[in-house]
């Protein structure tokens, strides 16, 4: 099993340029959550999803949308990157049961915005 | 509202000594506590977690840590540091609320060891 994958590693961007962050999981894990992580402050969530089709927001979630359309793949979208989402990206999953089970995250993306 | 305060942003320990990393929660009920260490390049791993019962908790690579409610505390501890166990460690407190689980992560400590 891969585990939890993420693409790309890193990324430049420049303000109002869009992108995708890409995350797949080949553990068959319903809940997926994006979260980023900036120096001096705790991961922090910013939308994650039940299941297929089934998505919400978490605690900073301007600025970015997300779907789910299968199981496996859960895509994070900046439509008009900004200097303020510069910062690491991870993706991670959940066991059923939820969130309060082990948690498997992926390597994150690092992204910077000029 | 929740929180997690890790208070030493760096610690430098000489290999073979024992560690301590510190965690304090606030939280009004019983928490869910968490450690999870996260090396350069990667995503955070799960080394233990508190969910009830026995307070002293055993995790992966000789990590424990013990749940004191009066301490409101959640301290990481490894007997003798072994050079590989350099990385970002990271405390985390879990509640639960009308069905919304929500996890909030401390800032990490991250650990050095020297030779």
């Amino acid at each position: 099993n891969a585990g939890v994958t993420q693409t790309p590693k890193f990324q430049v961007l420049k303000t109002g340029q869009s992108m995708t962050l890409q995350c797949a999981q080949d553990m068959n894990h319903e809940y997926m959550s994006w979260y980023r992580q900036d120096p001096g402050m705790g991961l922090r969530l910013i939308h994650y999803s039940v299941g297929a089709g089934i998505t919400d927001q978490g605690e900073v979630p301007n600025g970015y949308n997300v779907s789910r359309s299968t199981t496996e793949d859960f895509p994070l979208r900046l439509l008009s990157a900004a200097p303020s989402q510069t910062s690491v990206y991870f993706c991670a999953t959940t066991p059923p049961g939820g969130r309060f089970h082990e948690q498997y995250f992926g390597p994150g993306t690092r992204l910077t915005v000029t | 509202a929740q929180s997690v305060t890790q208070p030493d942003i760096h610690i430098t320990v000489s290999e073979g000594a024992s560690l301590e990393l510190r965690c304090n929660y606030s939280y009004g009920a019983t928490p869910y506590l968490f450690w999870y260490v996260q090396s350069p390049g990667q995503g955070l791993q799960l080394l233990l977690k508190y969910f009830s019962g026995d307070t002293l908790v055993q995790g992966i690579k000789g990590f424990e840590a013990e749940f004191k409610r009066s301490q409101s505390s959640f301290n990481l501890r490894k007997p003798s540091v072994h050079w590989s166990d350099a990385a970002e460690s990271v405390c985390a407190v879990g509640s639960s609320s009308g069905g919304y689980q929500k996890v909030t992560f401390g800032i990490g400590t991250k650990l050095q060891v020297i030779p």
